[in-house]
């Protein structure tokens, strides 16, 4: 089975403070994907990855950046949290055959900035 | 550009009886399709996907989903519905030019004993 885990499952942080959130894959998976999900909205992309060292933009990559240093692990930072980041947080990732390829999806970060 | 719309945020339903969540897309290529369902507390998990194979694709826990390019639709059913099919449903269209997936904003499906 394919397995996407992240770092935390909730994370309480302060106006300013600089946060990571880390995901790992143990599929070998090409292609990473950082979402967030807040009710009514679906899943916004932030940031994808389709190879070590390579980041691409999403929907909504402002407030964000990435790194994405191994194959098996990529990292959403927020350079200074903001309360309009607090929602949930959704790591996910793919192999390469394109497009129609399914994601597998961690349990997400639901992160609370005050 | 691609897109999709969820036609019902919440749907209602009693157990026993079909379960029909609606899903309409839009798309400039002969699209791939997936539904994802998410539970409560945990993580997405795919239902179902469509890629150009047959038209009716058959899911997990009892769902299928009908492609229909004449009337741009994906929609989800279920004969009969069971308590633990309460969750969030999600319809979602791939996008060719890239890896990326175009999600609908969900549909919460209630079941009532």
């Amino acid at each position: 089975d394919v397995k996407v885990t992240q770092s935390s499952r909730y994370l309480v942080k302060r106006t300013g403070e600089k946060v990571f959130l880390e995901c790992v894959q143990d599929m070998d998976h090409e292609n990473m994907f950082w979402y967030r999900q807040d009710p009514g909205l679906g899943l916004r992309l932030i940031y994808f990855s389709y190879d070590v060292k390579m980041k691409e933009k999403g929907d909504i990559p402002e407030g964000y950046s990435v790194s994405r240093e191994k194959k098996e692990r990529f990292s959403l930072i927020l350079e200074s949290a903001s309360t309009n980041q607090t929602s949930m947080y959704l790591c996910a990732s793919s192999s390469n055959s394109g497009g129609a390829d399914t994601q597998y999806f961690g349990p997400g970060t639901r992160l609370t900035v005050l | 550009a691609q897109s999709v719309t969820q036609l019902d945020s919440h749907v209602s339903v009693s157990e026993g009886t079909p379960v029909l969540l609606r899903c309409n897309y839009s798309s400039s290529y002969s699209p791939s399709l997936f539904w994802y369902v998410q539970h409560p507390n945990k993580g997405l998990q795919l239902l179902l996907k469509y890629t150009s194979a047959a038209t009716l694709v058959k899911g997990i826990n009892g769902f299928e989903a009908e492609f229909k390019k004449s009337e741009t639709s994906f929609h989800l059913t279920k004969p009969s519905a069971h308590m633990s099919d309460a969750a969030e449903y999600f319809c979602v269209v791939s996008d060719y030019s890239n890896y990326q997936l175009i999600w609908g904003a969900g549909t919460k499906l209630i079941i009532k004993p």
